[in-house]
């Protein structure tokens, strides 16, 4: 199947620091992709969907100044948390969809990254 | 709006029995997709199957079955044989799709219920 990478798995920053985190799509072009958070043994919370060559649509509580999305190509999109504090310390998640050929059956997650504020 | 319940935080299942993980779902769509996927402690989502709101037989995938009952709009999985690898965390998930006969795909966001932790024992 379609293959999503993300990059990187983890990270640890400083508080107030900025850290971006990539999402490609390798064998298909992703014309959608969504950014999910999760908190240890929670649930995958939906933060945003990104949009090839337009603006991300953000969820409502979630601080799109913050976090930061750019979907500049159909195989990539980045995430940036800026000026990172502890209580972003988190599991982030990227999924995508789109491509040749791809059936509704088909919604493809990254490795995920663990973003750790200190 | 779309609403995804797993009422079982943790399930245990002793080594080659057969385990079943509910989920419930609230949805205005009338064409949807459910998901169950499985999450080990690194993280990964994992797919395991999927069922179709149209789809009138019950998805399976090897091990895993859905009992896909659409009246009482439930999508519970079923882990026939269980492993000890089938430690995990499991989430039911669902999104707005479009019909079989409208000819596109559906990259519809994915909403996610609350997990189950699912725990084999020797």
């Amino acid at each position: 199947g379609a293959v999503v990478s993300q990059h990187p798995s983890w990270v640890i920053c400083k508080s107030g620091t900025s850290v971006k985190i990539e999402c490609r799509s390798l064998d298909f072009q992703a014309t959608t992709m969504f950014w999910y958070r999760q908190f240890p043994k929670q649930s995958l919370m939906l933060m945003a969907t990104s949009n090839e060559g337009s603006k991300a649509t953000y969820e409502q509580g979630v601080e799109k100044d913050k976090f930061l999305i750019n979907h500049a190509s159909l195989t990539l999109s980045t995430l940036t948390v800026t000026s990172a504090h502890p209580e972003d310390s988190s599991f982030y998640i990227c999924s995508a969809s789109g491509g040749k050929g791809a059936r509704n059956t088909e919604a493809f997650f990254g490795q995920g990254t663990r973003l750790t504020v200190v | 709006a779309q609403k995804i319940t797993q009422t079982q935080p943790g399930m245990f299942v002793q080594e080659k029995e057969a385990v079943t993980l509910d989920c419930t779902y609230d949805t205005s769509d009338q064409s949807y997709g459910l998901f169950w996927y499985k999450q080990p402690s690194s993280g990964e989502m994992i797919f395991l199957i999927y069922q179709g709101s149209y789809d009138e037989q019950n998805a399976t995938e090897g091990r895993y079955s859905l009992n896909f009952q659409k009246a009482r709009k439930s999508a519970n999985l079923v882990i026939s044989a269980s492993q000890l690898g089938d430690s995990a965390m499991y989430f039911c998930a669902m999104r707005e799709e479009q019909p079989p006969n409208a000819g596109g795909t559906s990259y519809g966001k994915l909403t996610f219920g609350q997990g189950t932790i699912l725990t084999v024992h020797p």
